[in-house]
């Protein structure tokens, strides 16, 4: 079954202690993606990838790195985190080609509270 | 960047119709449309390309108008089932061919019995 896969799908921690989301897809879709939800504001780009190697900030990049070493897996990594990164997050994947981005595949989204 | 959507809520009875607006500042490359239900990911409704087309999914249609920066999602005789939080969504092409993505604010959507 194509998919994207999030985890953890909730964590609570506290300011300063570093946390790594994984995301992980099976359609071997070359562009991945990071969004972070708020009340109001819609999904807003974190980072994304274009390919293995390749990725460029978003809207949005202050305090998140990510990483892509293998096409299928895109970490968003929290060095330290701080309460205003509390948000619902969402990994998304799909193909880009000669029209552009195809249709966007979401995970089921993580919770992130920070203390 | 970010595009602007209207309106922010809407309130429907069941079998009306509902129009969602979607406009940017900047050229358009393409618009997309997604519907999320609370607590779940957004779904995938269509994408509309540079062209002017209308596309059309059951009772959902949508345009794009590139000149104008505009789209709009078309809802029609509306189901309990159409409820949700649209959003449309833009890409941006930079430089170096990298796709930068930006969804609106959503248009809160609630059809009633």
């Amino acid at each position: 079954e194509a998919q994207v896969t999030q985890n953890p799908r909730y964590l609570i921690t506290v300011t300063g202690k570093k946390l790594t989301v994984t995301c992980s897809q099976n359609m071997n879709h070359e562009y991945m993606s990071w969004y972070r939800q708020d009340p109001g504001l819609g999904l807003r780009q974190i980072y994304y990838s274009m390919n293995v190697e390749v990725t460029d900030k978003g809207d949005v990049p202050e305090g998140y790195k990510v990483s892509r070493k293998e096409k299928r897996n895109f970490p968003l990594i929290l060095e330290s985190p701080s309460p205003n990164q509390t948000s619902l997050y969402f990994c998304a994947s799909t193909s880009a080609g000669a029209e552009g981005l195809q249709p966007q595949h979401f995970g089921d989204g993580t919770r992130l509270s920070i203390l | 960047q970010q595009p602007v959507q209207s309106p922010q809520a809407v309130i429907l009875r069941e079998g009306e119709d509902a129009v969602i607006n979607c406009s940017s500042s900047k050229a358009l490359y393409s618009v997309h449309w997604y519907r999320q239900k609370h607590g779940e990911a957004p779904v995938f409704l269509m994408i509309l390309l540079k062209g002017g087309e209308q596309k059309g999914h059951e009772k959902i249609s949508a345009s794009f108008n590139e000149k104008k920066q505009q789209s709009s999602l078309y809802l029609t005789a509306s189901q309990l089932s159409y409820s949700g939080t649209y959003f449309c969504g833009t890409e941006l092409i930079n430089l170096y061919n990298f796709n930068k993505f930006y969804f609106g604010s959503g248009t809160k959507l609630n059809v009633k019995p």
